[in-house]
């Protein structure tokens, strides 16, 4: 059972709508990751919280905007969508603050629909 | 630079057999090569990693060669069964740095 936990599962929203993607990780880890995938591809790195601070942020549009309340919770803020944001949103965490110098746990993913 | 090369794109094998995954790359600063395995619905759960100072790591059934000159390194599964039916993702990465996963191959086990 993976120990990173996201909510909802399921998410279908308007271009005009406000959501939020939750995160949450109890085994310690300080370093947080949201990543993109798409149907049939890899995914594509978004966001790194190292220390609960943003590390990295791979160029993505203002209309995502992440958050890290604590050591344990990451959120992903959604606004103002377009349908090609559709994909699933996976949330990953690592032990070390360095951000990639292990082994990611991921999540089990948000399904995002926009509609 | 920093793609990564993975082929084949999809794999079908007979259970029992060997499956075998292939990727290259070309920043020679990575030194950091896991391999993600990934079922339908779920997230990537790491499978195996290897770094460059060996050139081959077995877990189980699950083996990487590396070969550094080469810049290539390859996923080795024996004796493949249904439940290894799954989409297989190499990465490369530096320490500290994102790493860059390859576009994955579609593995199928048939019974």
């Amino acid at each position: 059972d993976t120990e990173v936990t996201q909510t909802p599962k399921h998410l279908v929203m308007g271009m005009t709508n406000k959501k939020s993607l939750k995160c949450e990780q109890h085994m310690g880890h300080r370093a947080m990751y949201w990543y993109k995938q798409k149907a049939k591809k890899p995914p594509e790195l978004m966001f790194v919280y190292s220390y609960e601070k943003l590390s990295i942020n791979e160029s993505v549009p203002s209309r995502f905007s992440p958050e890290c309340p604590n050591s344990s919770l990451l959120n992903l803020h959604l606004h103002a969508l377009q349908p090609e944001d559709s994909a699933l949103y996976l949330c990953a965490s690592s032990q070390a603050g360095v951000p990639n110098t292990g082994e990611l746990f991921f999540g089990e993913g948000s399904r995002l629909t926009v509609l | 630079q920093q793609q990564v090369k993975q082929s084949p794109q999809s794999l079908i094998v007979q259970k029992g057999g060997i499956s075998i995954i292939n990727c290259a790359y070309e920043n020679t600063a990575f030194d950091y090569f896991p391999w993600y395995q990934q079922f339908p619905g779920k997230g990537p759960a790491l499978l195996i990693a290897i770094r460059p100072d060996v050139s081959e790591k077995k877990e189980g059934r699950f083996t990487i060669s590396f070969n550094k000159s080469a810049k290539q390194f390859s996923l080795h599964i024996m004796d493949s069964q249904p439940g290894d039916s799954a989409t297989y993702f190499c990465a490369a990465g530096t320490y500290g740095q994102n790493f860059v996963f390859g576009p994955g191959t579609r593995l199928s086990v048939l019974p």
